[in-house]
């Protein structure tokens, strides 16, 4: 059964870079799509984008100027960094397997996220 | 930008059936899933592919699509029901719906 966990710092400065990890186990990463979906407080999910081994990486548009995404099947994880944060991107940021076709079957259990000086 | 419309809540007494709505242009041609978001928790993928069900989600829940509208339905509602639902379809990235909050009377 495949396990997602992020990791993260809690808190970010305004105008800096948003570092996360995923750390995957029970699953090669090798097949799927892995993604990022975001959650401010209160309000509804929001997908950040994709990776994939089989294809390059696919961010919603309202974030590509600003989103990178990486997959590292070696040690199986994948990152997400966010550059410029402000206060809009403080939520809880999930992990999670899917983002195709068929749905979203896994999920980590999420970090918080506070841009704020 | 594709857009899906969900109410904000249902309320449902105990026992009875919960529909929960999912609007969407021509949504019947595209892969809907539905997941269940219980507070301070993540989502589950409750359903697949507009009606397939994971091996854990019990019977009780089914899902339809056709047309401009999905549907989730969950009938004989408990109280552990009570949570948020959303639909998710992809077109040219994953998009969710706002969610419905579901209320167990």
């Amino acid at each position: 059964q495949v396990q997602l966990q992020e990791s993260g710092p809690g808190l970010v400065n305004p105008s800096e870079t948003l570092s996360l990890r995923c750390n995957v186990s029970g699953d090669s990463m090798s097949t799927d799509y892995w993604s990022w979906i975001r959650q401010p407080a209160g309000m509804e999910l929001q997908w950040i984008g994709r990776v994939s081994v089989n294809e390059g990486p696919s961010y919603n548009p309202s974030l590509r100027s600003r989103v990178t995404l990486s997959l590292d099947t070696s040690a199986n994880n994948f990152s997400l960094r966010l550059r410029s944060v402000t206060a809009a991107d403080s939520a809880v940021y999930y992990c999670a397997r899917g983002g195709g076709s068929g749905g979203i079957d896994s999920w980590g259990q999420g970090t918080l996220i506070t841009v704020s000086s | 930008s594709y857009e899906l419309t969900q109410p904000l809540s249902v309320s449902v007494a105990l026992g009875q059936t919960a529909r929960f709505i999912c609007g969407g242009n021509n949504i019947g041609t595209k892969n809907v899933h539905w997941y269940r978001q219980k507070p301070g928790q993540a989502p589950l993928l409750i359903i697949y592919r507009d009606s397939h069900r994971p091996s854990r989600i019990p019977e009780r829940i089914s899902g339809s699509n056709s047309g401009n509208t999905a549907t989730l339905t969950i009938s004989g509602v408990q109280a552990g029901d009570e949570a948020d639902y959303y639909c998710q379809v992809w077109d040219r990235g994953v998009i969710f719906g706002g969610g419905t909050k579901l209320t167990v009377l």
